[in-house]
């Protein structure tokens, strides 16, 4: 299995902040790189896929970058509805694997 | 645009099989693999496998030898059959999409249903 691991596990920031989070996979993926938002009670939200292909409907202060092992992704300026927390996840093989998640938390 | 609803017991017996059906709506069901994913509280969530309208599957390795995902095609619904259960399977289910020939990223999912092993 390729193992995801994100850095850092949380993350305090204000609004307006610009934030970037760190995911690493055990082995290259190519691009086969996705992003999901998830907030308490409910399912995760794809916000980009393909490592840097912003998924219609979000916002475009999400961004991605990236291939191989090491991709980011960034919030340009923090908005309140942004506090989450979020994961990485790789298409490249199966099993489909995600991280360990990075708990976005307001300063 | 798809719409995905879980549904079935929230509660499943230590060693019994947890049974879960998820109804789509919107989209070709052709046009997409469905998946299973699982997230215990206060984790990640754990993938558990696939299945494409032609009935061909992929299952996590990890859950293999306790997993069945199928689909009814006339009723735009699939489904996940998992053995055994023990405490270690509580989780919060939820059924995804992957259009075909994409990426492979999940850009649907559903509310998920939180299914809790207790006796």
């Amino acid at each position: 299995d390729i193992q995801m691991t994100q850095s850092p596990s949380s993350l305090s920031a204000s609004v307006g902040d610009r934030v970037t989070i760190t995911c690493r996979a055990s082995q290259s993926i190519n691009s086969y790189l996705n992003w999901y938002q998830q907030k308490p009670g409910k399912a995760p939200k794809l916000l980009i896929y393909a490592a840097s292909t912003l998924q219609s409907g979000v916002p475009s202060r999400f961004s991605g970058s990236g291939s191989g092992t090491d991709f980011t992704l960034t919030i340009s300026s923090l908005q309140p509805e942004d506090f989450a927390t979020y994961y990485c996840q790789q298409s490249y093989s199966t099993p489909r694997t995600f991280g360990q998640g990075t708990k976005l938390e307001i300063k | 645009q798809v719409q995905l609803q879980e549904s079935g017991p929230g509660l499943v017996k230590p060693s019994e099989t947890l049974s879960l059906t998820c109804s789509v709506s919107g989209d070709s069901f052709s046009s997409y693999y469905w998946s299973w994913i699982r997230q215990p509280p206060g984790k990640g969530p754990e993938w558990i496998g696939n299945i494409y309208y032609t009935g061909s599957t992929n299952y996590n390795p990890s859950l293999k030898s306790r997993v069945f995902i199928s689909l009814d095609t006339s009723k735009n619904q699939f489904s996940l059959r998992l053995s055994s259960v023990t405490a270690a399977d509580t989780a919060v289910y939820y059924c995804a999409s992957t259009p075909s020939g994409s990426y492979g990223h999940f850009d649907y999912w559903g509310q998920g249903t939180l299914v809790t092993v207790s006796s």
